[in-house]
């Protein structure tokens, strides 16, 4: 099936610095890039999301880059805090099909 | 609210019994998948269903089957369960005019 690279698997920085996760895809037809945040013992919900006809979208501290061309998209979260620290999945969705393919995700640790 | 319920929470079956998941959303979505969650692997499509009785494979069907006789329930069926079948199983449901992905709070089984 359609695979979608996420890197780090982890990621570790300073309180207050910024984060990033990188994505890839596969697929020229996906359309929409949803970034999702797990807790431990939690399901994955929704943080912010990017449609392909945009290139960029922010949402307070968090910022969503898409690069069709490169196939690939980043999300950077500004200012990190402890509640910050979670496992953060990248996923992307083909038009049409509807299959919802997921990244194996990014463990982020906030460090004090 | 919007809601995707899942049930049983947890469960604990020895090897070769038959499994039932159960899965519910109230929000009349046609579409609806079944990923499992391993350390390490993210989240696997293992199907994903359009509406009634018209369903497809994701990326790891094997060892498993669905059911979708109503919109509004999707079961995942593991005949004679296999220890490597240890998992966390997310049921989640989208709307096909619409974007956001909704995920249930997982089921979290354990194959003796």
């Amino acid at each position: 099936g359609e695979q979608v690279e996420q890197l780090p698997s982890i990621l570790r920085v300073q309180e207050r610095s910024s984060a990033s996760i990188n994505c890839t895809y596969e697929n020229s037809a996906s359309n929409y890039f949803p970034w999702y945040k797990q807790e431990p013992g939690e399901n994955p919900k929704l943080i912010i999301d990017i449609r392909s006809n945009m290139e960029r979208k922010q949402i307070q501290g968090l910022i969503v880059l898409l690069d069709k061309k490169a196939k690939r998209f980043s999300l950077h979260i500004t200012d990190t805090q402890p509640a910050d620290s979670a496992m953060y999945f990248c996923a992307a969705i083909t038009g049409g099909a509807d299959r919802l393919t997921f990244g194996k995700g990014t463990q982020l640790i906030i460090q004090p | 609210d919007m809601k995707v319920t899942q049930m049983p929470r947890y469960l604990i079956k020895r090897m070769g019994e038959n499994v039932l998941l159960e899965c519910g959303q109230d929000m009349s979505h046609e579409t609806m998948y079944w990923y499992r969650q391993d350390p390490g692997l993210g989240l696997q499509l293992i199907y994903i269903s359009y509406d009634v009785d018209s369903n497809s494979e994701g990326d790891i069907p094997k060892g498993y089957r669905v059911s979708r006789k109503k919109r509004e329930h999707f079961s995942l069926i593991l005949d004679s369960a296999k220890t490597n079948q240890t998992s966390v199983y997310f049921c989640a449901s989208r709307d096909r005019a619409d974007t956001e992905v909704f995920f249930g709070k997982g089921t979290r089984l354990t194959v003796v």
